[in-house]
């Protein structure tokens, strides 16, 4: 019955390795995000798609690619690992109302990347 | 551009205590949405409350109570007879609407609480 769910739940990689998160929600919602979670628990925005359409980039390197197969799933590739992509890594759902943005997100329980 | 700033890093109580968490946050819009989320040891993000900027009536939820004042642009948080359990990771949250913001949420640094018993 999880409504967000991401795998995997730990990754354990070496600097220059490609890898992907994967992120599924059940809760029928049009819109998902990638959040990444620092070492000082700072939570920043990545991506947002909204029925497979990207629509928001933030100042995020190319190495990470995001793709969303169908509007339940949104994955997250990094390729070229490096130290400082350790983090956590939070997908997240909304269903947008009215107006585009305010509704409430609901996130998956993280991914966490150490890169060694 | 939005932000949110919460003054506190940490904060440290003894059970029982009531504890207030603050949230200040800039924005241009006139219509926006303020988030609470608690993240417990385990990690998760567990949603709390959200609020839009026309109804700054306040919440009470329980032992939590939310204060939202437009005039000094807050939105704080407050636990009343704080429990073990309540120790977390606070987060304060601002979503704007409409415009290229589609619903990013812009976090505040997060408040650390940890209840004593």
């Amino acid at each position: 019955d999880t409504a967000v769910s991401q795998t995997p739940k730990y990754l354990v990689t070496q600097m220059g390795n490609d890898k992907s998160i994967k992120c599924e929600q059940n809760l029928g919602h049009d819109t998902m995000y990638w959040y990444k979670q620092d070492s000082k628990k700072f939570l920043k925005i990545m991506f947002s798609y909204n029925n497979k359409e990207l629509i928001i980039n933030e100042t995020v390197p190319n190495r990470f690619s995001p793709k969303s197969p169908d509007k339940a799933h949104l994955n997250l590739h990094i390729n070229s690992l490096e130290l400082g992509d350790s983090a956590v890594y939070f997908c997240a759902s909304s269903q947008p109302g009215g107006l585009a943005g305010g509704e409430t997100q609901y996130f998956g329980p993280g991914t966490r990347l150490l890169v060694l | 551009a939005q932000k949110v700033t919460q003054a506190q890093t940490e904060i440290s109580v003894v059970e029982k205590e009531d504890v207030t968490l603050d949230c200040v946050y800039e924005t241009r819009d006139t219509t926006y949405y303020l988030f609470w989320y608690k993240q417990p040891p385990s990690g998760e993000l567990v949603f709390l409350i959200r609020r839009n900027s026309f109804d700054e009536q306040n919440e009470i939820s329980g032992r939590y109570s939310w204060n939202f004042q437009k005039s000094t642009s807050s939105f704080n948080f407050t636990i009343t007879a704080s429990q073990v359990v309540d120790s977390a990771v606070y987060f304060c949250a601002l979503s704007e609407a409409g415009g290229t913001s589609y619903g990013k949420l812009t976090f505040g640094q997060g408040t650390i609480l940890t209840v004593h018993p």
